[in-house]
């Protein structure tokens, strides 16, 4: 089955830096990665995604790019502050009937005042 | 629309009791998962149904688990008997199709004394 790692474990950026948060897949038939964001006590939430057929997609601050030759998948988030701070999790998904995702283990970033 | 609904949003129990969670998904939308989440292993995919059939439940821990969807707009995640090492907090996700947005629900969070 996929196998989505996500690295590094923990980021600490300062206000107004950008912040760049990978991700590897195993599996070269997935097509499907979305990004979602837990802030402490909430529930996750997607914030962007992509699909196999474009390398990158962009929405305000936030962008994500995807290498299918490389197998990763990269978000980046320009201008952080301090609402940035939170837990992302990557996943990975391949299209089709009964798919589901399979979740990285998240990133805790944290961005300093 | 109200989201993903989850009930109760906290539960305390003692080990041995039989514990049931509630979930009603976002309305028309076909798909529906349960995930755990803790600390140690992240958030873990537990079972997820489309069109209320259970499609994949090889991440329900051990038989002591159990998941219905007796219809489009409820499901219930059953332990029984609960035990310490269950205590974490319950997602419910829906989403309109596979692969496709999940939203979650608050979750649910469990202490088993």
């Amino acid at each position: 089955g996929e196998n989505v790692e996500q690295h590094p474990s923990t980021l600490s950026v300062q206000e107004g830096d950008s912040a760049v948060i990978k991700c590897t897949y195993s599996d070269s038939a997935s097509n499907y990665f979305p990004w979602y964001k837990q802030e402490l006590g909430k529930r996750p939430q997607l914030i962007i995604d992509i699909r196999s057929n474009v390398g990158e997609k962009k929405d305000q601050r936030i962008a994500v790019t995807l290498n299918k030759t490389a197998k990763h998948f990269s978000l980046h988030i320009t201008e952080t502050q301090p609402e940035d701070s939170a837990v992302y999790f990557c996943a990975a998904s391949i299209s089709g009937a009964n798919s589901k995702l399979t979740f990285g283990k998240g990133i805790t970033l944290s961005v300093r005042p | 629309d109200a989201g993903v609904i989850q009930s109760p949003r906290h539960e305390v129990t003692e080990m041995g009791q039989e514990v049931t969670l509630r979930c009603k998904p976002i309305s028309g939308h076909n798909s529906l998962f349960w995930y755990r989440q803790t600390m140690m292993r992240g958030l873990e995919l537990l079972i997820y149904f489309n069109n209320n059939v259970p499609i994949d439940d090889s991440g329900m821990p051990e038989d002591r688990f159990s998941a219905k969807m007796p219809n489009a707009s409820f499901s219930t995640l059953k332990i029984q008997p609960s035990e310490p090492r269950d205590s974490a907090v319950y997602f419910c996700a829906s989403s309109l199709g596979l692969p496709d947005t999940q939203y979650f629900g608050p979750g649910t969070r469990l202490t088993v004394l």
